[in-house]
């Protein structure tokens, strides 16, 4: 069964630099169609997607994010990250790393989250 | 870029009530439209995709309708366990999957 667990700093500095891995067990991140991604979840609000990684490597990021944001692969490790740069309050929240599976239930297009990290909550405070 | 807008934001309702929840995409998106529920504390989970399909051992009293821009999810029998805060998704930008801002029920 695929699992995913994220790790890195609880507290991050304003102006600093937010990194996290996400470490895949069960599963090979160089498994075909499928995306490796983060999505966050402010204290008492929605959920964000923040970036996505293809299987092959190609990037996919939030349009309000995408100057600061980095997602990477260590197939090596079989874990990918995230970097968010000159973070700010407004970046305190839970990070999920996620899979997402395409061709849900055999119906061709449809994409779903189908595995998802416990979170991390992530501060950034000085 | 797709938006989607849930309503109502929060509802109280009571065990056993038949509770109905909007979600609203910005354009048309088709069938491409996923449920979630999340309880506090924990990472989201598939109800329902492709705007009415139920996933495997999700309870039959979830149901989800609608095509286009406007789609409905509906517990017909509310149970303890149910009251969480449900999401809607669109996944027709693949893979810049949007989410809506959420419907949390509430017990009554």
């Amino acid at each position: 069964q695929l699992q995913l667990q994220e790790s890195g700093p609880g507290v991050v500095k304003p102006s600093e630099t937010l990194s996290l891995t996400c470490t895949v067990s069960g599963g090979s991140i160089s498994s075909s169609s499928y995306y490796w991604g983060w999505i966050r979840q402010p204290p008492g609000k929605g959920l964000e997607w923040i970036g996505s990684m293809y299987y092959s490597g190609r990037t996919f990021y939030s349009p309000p994010l995408k100057s600061r944001v980095t997602v990477f692969a260590d197939t090596s490790k079989n874990q990918f990250s995230l970097k968010l740069n000159s973070v700010t309050a407004a970046d305190t929240a839970v990070y999920y790393c996620v899979r997402l599976a395409g061709d849900y239930g055999g119906i061709p297009g449809h994409y779903i989250y189908d595995v998802w990290g416990q979170g991390t909550m992530v501060i950034v405070s000085s | 870029d797709i938006q989607m807008t849930q309503s109502p934001s929060s509802l109280s309702a009571s065990v056993g009530d038949r509770v109905t929840m909007t979600c609203r995409a910005t354009q048309s998106i088709n069938n491409y439209l996923n449920w979630y529920q999340q309880r506090p504390g924990k990472a989201p989970k598939l109800l329902i995709y492709a705007a009415s399909t139920l996933q495997s051992g999700v309870p039959s009293r979830f149901s989800g309708s609608g095509s286009g821009t406007d789609f409905t999810l509906t517990i017909s029998s509310l149970q303890p366990e149910d009251f969480a805060t449900y999401y809607c998704q669109q996944s027709y930008n693949t893979p810049s999957l949007t989410f809506g801002g959420g419907t949390k029920v509430e017990s009554k």
